[in-house]
């Protein structure tokens, strides 16, 4: 069964650092592109970041360019998202999602973890 | 900045037909995906490649796009397809992607 587990959101302060990890299995990690989603309390999906499966290429929402990382360890089936300088407005469930082909296709998603960015 | 537009809400009778739109200018060249998703749960993909169907999911659902519009079809809408429904796809260059903002389906 392909499974995808999200951790490390927590209540941190803005302008801090937070870094984000989603464990994969049932499937070969590293043949696929993976994506973090996020949502806002009471609002909608909104995509984040994507990392491609051959050569590492990466996409970013120009909200968090500049500010978030994706990366991912293949040998221990982990995607990251590294966030640094955090805004009020990041505040929202994230989510990880395994992508099907290098586009918007999230054919599994895990359930998400809340980070929440206030003072 | 590119667009996905979609209408806040659908409301139709158990049995009836759904129609959800997503506008975007890119969509001729660019395949829409589709979300559902029900409350206090993660998303689930109903529909990729504008007309493609998961096998999970119920031959009631389907999508087709034409032009800048994609749309996603509920044939006799059932109260188990209430929910929040998210077309999915990207700008021209393929580097931005981004969802549209969300309809919720109401079915009673």
């Amino acid at each position: 069964e392909v499974r995808l587990f999200e951790s490390g959101g927590r209540l941190i302060q803005p302008g801090g650092s937070l870094r984000l990890s989603c464990a994969a299995s049932g499937f070969t990690f590293r043949d696929y592109a993976m994506s973090w989603v996020r949502q806002a309390p009471g609002k909608g999906l909104e995509w984040v970041s994507t990392l491609g499966a051959v050569v590492g290429e990466t996409l970013y929402a120009d909200s968090v360019k500049g500010r978030f990382t994706i990366s991912r360890d293949s040998s221990k089936t982990i995607l990251y998202l590294q966030m640094d300088g955090l805004r009020v407005e990041d505040t929202a469930v994230y989510y990880c999602a395994k992508d099907q082909t290098y586009e918007p296709e999230f054919d599994v998603w895990g359930q998400g973890t809340l980070v929440t960015v206030s003072a | 900045s590119y667009e996905l537009t979609q209408p806040p809400s659908v409301s139709v009778s158990p049995g009836q037909t759904a129609r959800i739109t997503c506008s975007g200018d890119a969509l001729p060249k660019k395949y829409a995906y589709w979300y559902q998703q029900k409350s206090g749960q993660a998303p689930v993909m109903v529909i990729y490649e504008d007309s493609k169907r998961p096998s999970a999911i119920p031959e009631r659902i389907s999508g087709s796009s034409s032009g800048t519009m994609a749309t996603l079809t509920i044939s006799g809408a059932q109260v188990e397809d209430e929910a929040d429904y998210y077309c999915c796809s990207t700008d021209s260059s393929g580097d931005h992607w981004m969802f549209g903002g969300g309809t919720k389906l109401t079915v009673l």
